[in-house]
Parts: structure tokens; sequence; C-alpha cells
């Protein structure tokens, strides 16, 4: 069936750094995105958001960048910080409401 | 913000017995709500949508008579694990959304942690 993936399960980057984290995604009737933070323990929290009808939409540090010829989403955080440290989530939402979830990368920030 | 309530974040109980989890949208209604399932280091798999006084629809392969939705006002939904087994340990996760249409973020609860022993 189609699927929302991820390409790097682990991603670690430098304190200050900036870091980018890819997705792909198959089903390319999708018209709804939005990216997650989940730390341990806790459940996922909203990041960001983006509609097929756009390339590019930013936040307090984050981008999210959409390229519909290629299926494929990312999400940028600049000056990356410790608190940054988690897994973030992809996720896809079809016309029934339903969100489908990528595999997740976990994002490590080392001093 | 939209803020959901799980109640409770950890629960330990004995094989056999059932486990009532209940999830709450704090500041604004919900008609739908959705039930997802975590494993260790993997990624959320929905289980099942509530629906606010209607029956909760099931994802293939979740058994609809071990896990009872119920979805009894706009601000509550609960899930059972009946008959648990330690298979069944897991974290569970609700959401929900402020709006019907489909271009609106769902918003998470912090999860019940289930362990079967």
């Amino acid at each position: 069936g189609e699927s929302v993936g991820l390409h790097l399960p682990t991603l670690s980057v430098q304190e200050g750094d900036n870091s980018i984290i890819n997705c792909a995604y198959s089903n390319s009737a999708s018209d709804y995105f939005i990216w997650y933070k989940q730390e341990s323990g806790k459940g996922p929290q909203f990041i960001i958001d983006i509609r097929s009808n756009m390339d590019k939409r930013q936040g307090q540090r984050v981008t999210v960048l959409l390229n519909k010829t290629v299926k494929h989403l990312s999400l940028q955080i600049a000056a990356t910080q410790p608190g940054d440290s988690a897994v973030y989530f992809c996720a896809e939402k079809n016309s029934w409401g339903k969100l489908q979830f990528g595999a997740g990368t976990q994002v490590v920030v080392t001093p | 913000g939209a803020v959901v309530s799980q109640h409770p974040s950890w629960v330990i109980c004995k094989s056999g017995t059932s486990v009532k989890i209940e999830c709450r949208s704090l500041d604004f209604q919900a008609t739908t709500m959705f039930w997802y399932r975590q494993f260790p280091k993997q990624s959320l798999m929905l289980m099942a949508t509530s629906n606010e006084g209607s029956k909760a629809t099931y994802e293939q392969g979740v058994e609809k008579d071990k896990f009872l939705i119920n979805h009894a006002s706009l601000t509550l939904s609960t899930l059972t694990v009946t008959s648990a087994h330690p298979e069944d340990s897991s974290f569970y996760i609700c959401s929900a959304s402020t709006r019907v249409d489909s271009n609106s973020p769902l918003h998470f609860g912090n999860g019940t942690r289930l362990t079967v022993t």
C-alpha cells in the first residue's frame, strides 16, 4: 500500500548547526502534511504543517519544504539546540482525516 | 492552544484483566478522536477512529472486541483493552482535531504506557 517514509533513521547534529530531516511520500493525492516532534515518553507535538498548494512554509527556526514533483518533504531546523533532540515524524493526512506517519528520524544534538 | 489530556499516563495490570484509558479534549470539542499504538522504536499506528455518538471504525487487523472504544461526549473518548495480555503492552496515544475538515493538525495526548504482566 501507499505509505509515508523517511530516509534517515538517525541524524546526529552539532549544536548550532542546521538540521535537515527528509521524508518521502508515495500517495500523490495527499494534500496536507504535518511534521511532529516526539520526546521520549510523550505524545507527538505539532511543529509545522503545509498544504499541497505551497512549496515552502516557515515557522520559528523551522522551515518545511514540499516538492510534489518528486513527492518529497523536508524539515529544516535552524541553529539546532539540545532541546531539539527528539524523534521527528512526517505525517500525511488523507481525505478521511486519518493521519499516516512515517518511520521517524531520531535527531541527536551533540555539544 | 488545543490541549488533549490522557489518563492514566502509565498503568500496570495483570494478564487477563481490563484497562480503561481516557482521552479528553480540554478546551475544544472533538467530534472525532483517533487512537494510536506505538511500540518501542517504532512509528505510530492508527488503531481506530472514534466518532462521537456512533460506533468507532477500526483499522484492518485491530480487534474491535478487544479494544473497546466509547465516545460518549464531544470531549471524552475511552479505550478499554479487554483481557489484556503481555503482547498488548505498548504506548497508547489519542488525538483529536479542532476542525472537521482535512487540513487541520491533530493534537495529541501525552500517551498511556500500558504494561501487562
